[in-house]
């Protein structure tokens, strides 16, 4: 089956400065790759996704690169701001109705 | 609005007494999942449905059961919970099963066993 992990497992940076979390996956097969972002308490929101077709995709201060020959995909942050604490989840889906999950990055901006 | 709706929120029982936890959507998405998600940990797929088809992951305990009534509703069914299954509890949607499409979750419930 698909194995995504994700690093680094904590981050913290500086208000205003960029966040990077990268992650690779085993499956040559998987061809969408979303980013979903975890507030304490809440379910997973998506924030961003990827389609194997496309190198990158960029959303205001989010952006994602994709490369699928070396199988890894990335998240980059612009600009941090407070908000933007809470833990961030990478995923791959393989399959029809598989959607797996990298481990989890706990990203902290400080003000 | 929330478009996937978990209840409850939060949820206490007995080490061993059967619970349900309930999901519903307004989407009428084709495709429901359940995911558990332990402490600091990714969330893992138990099980989902398309349509009134399940499809159990090969590792969800039998304890596990699901029910999917019609479209806009499924059920997660503990039936003798224990210690080990005190975690978030995720139910989230999709419009079809294809590669390409987007999960929707709902905000969870926080299952605790005592």
């Amino acid at each position: 089956g698909e194995n995504v992990e994700q690093h680094p497992s904590t981050l913290s940076v500086q208000e205003g400065d960029s966040a990077v979390i990268k992650c690779t996956y085993s499956d040559s097969a998987s061809n969408y790759f979303p980013w979903y972002k975890q507030e304490l308490g809440k379910g997973p929101q998506l924030i961003i996704d990827i389609r194997s077709n496309v190198g990158e995709k960029k959303d205001q201060r989010i952006a994602v690169t994709l490369n699928k020959t070396a199988k890894h995909f990335s998240l980059h942050i612009t600009e941090t701001q407070p908000e933007d604490s809470a833990v961030y989840f990478c995923a791959a889906r393989t399959g029809a109705n598989n959607l797996f999950f990298g481990t989890g990055t706990r990203l902290t901006v400080i003000p | 609005d929330a478009m996937v709706i978990q209840n409850p929120r939060y949820q206490v029982t007995q080490f061993g007494k059967p619970v349900t936890l309930s999901c519903s959507q307004t989407l009428n998405h084709n495709v429901m999942y359940w995911y558990q998600q332990k402490s600091s940990q990714a969330p893992k797929l138990l099980f989902h449905y398309y349509d009134k088809d399940f499809n159990n992951e090969a590792d969800t305990p039998d304890n596990f059961q699901s029910r999917r009534p019609n479209t806009s509703f499924c059920f997660l069914d503990i039936r003798s919970p224990g210690l080990g299954d005190a975690a978030m509890y995720l139910c989230a949607t999709s419009k079809t099963g294809a590669l390409n499409t987007e999960a929707f979750f709902g905000q969870g419930t926080r299952l605790t066993v005592v």
